[in-house]
């Protein structure tokens, strides 16, 4: 069975923090996908990143940065510099074929 | 860019009232999602279809069902509306390999009354 744990609900940082949204994931597959998405305030869903089991380095875009580790099945998203725009729910998911598994979702709130 | 475009956006429903929500997307996706999100729980899958033709139950499927009428669209249909399906339902379409990431409609606000 395929599994997301994002532990921290929530989360709140003051502008300009960097933060660290954690993801832990369980599959039995050696083939599978790991997503980032964005959620904010106005309610739709934004893919941010994907990774696959083969690819273990790390990305960074601008002011995102991602680690993905095997030997721990984590996927962490970290934010530096935060800003108040980063305010939203960011959700991790995993596929191995059809469906997507997603986390509970972590709730930043960027404090100004 | 339309993407995927879900009707309605917001509905309130008497308790054993029926209804349907649209879900069409213009990107020649393969595969289509219907998704439930409340708070705590994260997003549910409902029922996907892999491909045109087909149609797969998901995590919690009781008390839905679904048609994939063409490649385009994928409905979800509520027959006797309960106050536990109150929720915002999400529609998303992908590629349809392995990897290929979902994109998301703007969601259906759903209240059962």
């Amino acid at each position: 069975a395929q599994k997301v744990t994002q532990a921290q609900t929530e989360i709140s940082v003051v502008e300009k923090e960097d933060v660290t949204l954690d993801c832990v994931y369980e599959t039995r597959d050696t083939t599978y996908y790991l997503f980032w998405y964005k959620q904010p305030p106005s309610g739709e869903l934004v893919f941010l990143i994907r990774r696959n089991s083969f690819d273990e380095q790390n990305e960074i875009s601008g002011r995102y940065s991602w680690n993905f580790q095997k030997s721990t099945s984590s996927f962490n998203f970290t934010i530096t510099a935060s800003q108040v725009v980063d305010s939203a729910v960011y959700f991790c998911a995993l596929t191995t074929g059809n469906q997507f598994y997603f986390g509970t979702g972590t709730s930043l709130t960027v404090i100004p | 860019n339309a993407g995927v475009t879900q009707t309605p956006k917001f509905q309130v429903l008497k308790t054993g009232q029926s209804m349907t929500l649209q879900c069409a997307q213009d990107m020649n996706h393969n595969s289509m999602y219907w998704y439930r999100q409340d708070p705590g729980m994260g997003l549910r899958l409902i029922y996907y279809s892999a491909s045109e033709g087909t149609t797969d139950k998901g995590e919690v499927p009781n008390g839905y069902n679904v048609s994939r009428l063409n490649k385009r669209e994928f409905s979800l249909r509520l027959e006797s509306a309960a106050p536990s399906q109150t929720s915002v339902y999400f529609c998303a379409s992908s590629r349809g390999y392995v990897g290929a990431e979902a994109f998301f409609g703007q969601g259906t606000r759903l209240t059962v009354v």
